[in-house]
């Protein structure tokens, strides 16, 4: 079955940086688009990036772009998510999710990792 | 940017009532290859989002039949015909036309009486 396991979350100083990573089994990696989705404590849901399966495009929401960077290795099935100057406004739980060509959208979400951060 | 607006933000629903929830987009989400981009996804309490529907009405693999999707163009309706106790949490709808960015509507909380 499908599995996206986040990692690498935790508490970060402003202006700090983070790297997350989710790996992915259950399924061919490299044939799949991947996307990070975010969630403020007590929010909605928040597009964050996209890469597409073979890394060729990426996408970033205009609050995270120049800042974060997603990519990946299809060689260990992982997704990443680098962060870098990082902002109060940033804190949220980070999920990992699969875009499928089937459905035309996202279909398999990761139980996320929290990302805090604060002084 | 797509804005996406859904109502109503909450509601409280007998077991075995039916339930409705309406998505409205800023922009049409009917693309040049005749599909029409709208997901809903259900968070259910402590858990990660679960896709329910794809392309307006089409329930994805394991979702009961008593989920369905019906609209088109900007106008959205997710319908439970008979609410259970395990179908509380947020009910969000989302747009997959135009990227970046996928949007997200607020969310709808569904809560049973």
């Amino acid at each position: 079955q499908v599995q996206l396991v986040e990692s690498g979350g935790g508490v970060v100083q402003p202006g700090g940086s983070l790297r997350l990573s989710c790996a992915a089994s259950g399924f061919t990696f490299s044939s799949y688009g991947m996307h990070w989705v975010r969630q403020a404590p007590g929010k909605g849901l928040e597009w964050v990036a996209f890469i597409r399966y073979d890394g060729s495009n990426k996408y970033y929401a205009d609050s995270v772009k120049g800042r974060f960077t997603i990519s990946r290795d299809n060689s260990k099935n992982t997704l990443y998510l680098q962060m870098n100057s990082l902002r109060a406004e940033d804190t949220a739980v980070y999920y990992c999710a699969r875009y499928t060509v089937t459905t035309s959208g996202i279909d398999y979400w990761g139980q996320g990792t929290l990302v805090t951060v604060s002084s | 940017d797509i804005v996406m607006t859904q109502t109503p933000l909450s509601l409280s629903v007998t077991p075995g009532q039916p339930a409705s929830i309406s998505c409205k987009s800023s922009q049409s989400l009917l693309h040049s290859d005749g599909k029409t981009y709208l997901y809903w996804y259900l968070q259910k309490p402590g858990q990660s989002p679960q896709l329910l529907i794809y392309e307006v009405s089409s329930r994805f693999s394991g979702v009961p039949d008593r989920f369905s999707g019906s609209g088109s163009g900007t106008d959205f309706t997710l319908k439970i015909s008979r609410v259970e106790a395990e179908d509380v949490g947020v009910y969000y709808c989302m747009q997959g036309i135009h990227l970046p960015p996928y949007t997200f509507g607020q969310g709808t909380k569904l809560e049973i009486k």
